[in-house]
């Protein structure tokens, strides 16, 4: 079965540094990865998905931006933080052809911005 | 586009109370429907799934009946217990219209007291 690995677990970063947070499935190959972000008391924003290696889509504008330089690795990272990307980042699999089966989630990461 | 709507919360119930979580959604194909749990400080796991019209999904004492006439997916358990506190999140998938996408409802956070 599919495993999410994500970390860090809790970052605090200050407003204007840099963010690289990592995502790694194992037990499956080429699948659908995704980002949400889910700010306080609220639900999950997807913010990108790609559905192979170096393709990347984007839902919202924003400050982060996401890469994929192996199939089963997903970097979301941002150049300078803003306050407003405080949240609870989560990871997300989709194993191959299987539109009719669950997704995998990561652990997730707290972000908050000071 | 696809989307999914979501009951409001919070929801506060007593310990053996019925429970009901409302969920509808909005699609042009054929999606897979999915409620997913979220428990304090972790990430998201699958409840439960049904991938076709009149499937109902369950697992531990919580079903939801995937209903194409009023596209619905309700989540019902019929004696709640504390370990139930949590937020739940409706959400399908649907590759032939989504575009690999995975769509959450807002979420609903649910309290049991004892």
């Amino acid at each position: 079965s599919q495993t999410i690995h994500q970390w860090p677990a809790t970052l605090v970063q200050p407003v204007g540094s840099p963010l690289s947070l990592e995502c790694t499935v194992e037990g499956t190959s080429n699948p659908n990865l995704y980002w949400y972000r889910q700010a306080a008391g609220r639900g999950l924003q997807l913010l990108f998905y790609s559905v192979g290696i170096g393709q990347i889509s984007s839902e919202v504008p924003q400050n982060l931006s996401a890469s994929r330089p192996q199939d089963r690795q997903f970097i979301l990272s941002s150049k300078k933080l803003l306050l407003s990307d405080s949240g609870f980042y989560l990871c997300a699999c989709l194993p191959p052809g299987s539109g009719t089966t669950e997704a995998f989630f990561g652990q997730g990461t707290r972000l908050t911005v000071v | 586009g696809d989307s999914v709507t979501q009951m409001e919360g919070p929801v506060t119930l007593s310990e053996e109370a019925f429970l009901t979580i409302n969920c509808t959604y909005t699609a042009t194909g054929y999606p897979s429907l999915f409620w997913y749990v979220q428990y304090p400080g972790e990430g998201l796991q699958l409840l439960l799934k049904a991938t076709k019209a009149d499937d109902k999904g369950s697992n531990k004492g919580f079903e939801a009946t995937y209903r194409k006439e009023t596209t619905s997916f309700h989540l019902e358990k019929g004696s709640v217990q504390v370990s139930d506190s949590a937020v739940y999140f409706c959400a399908l998938s649907d590759l032939y219209s989504s575009a690999s996408k995975i769509i959450f409802g807002s979420g609903t956070r649910l309290s049991i007291r004892p």
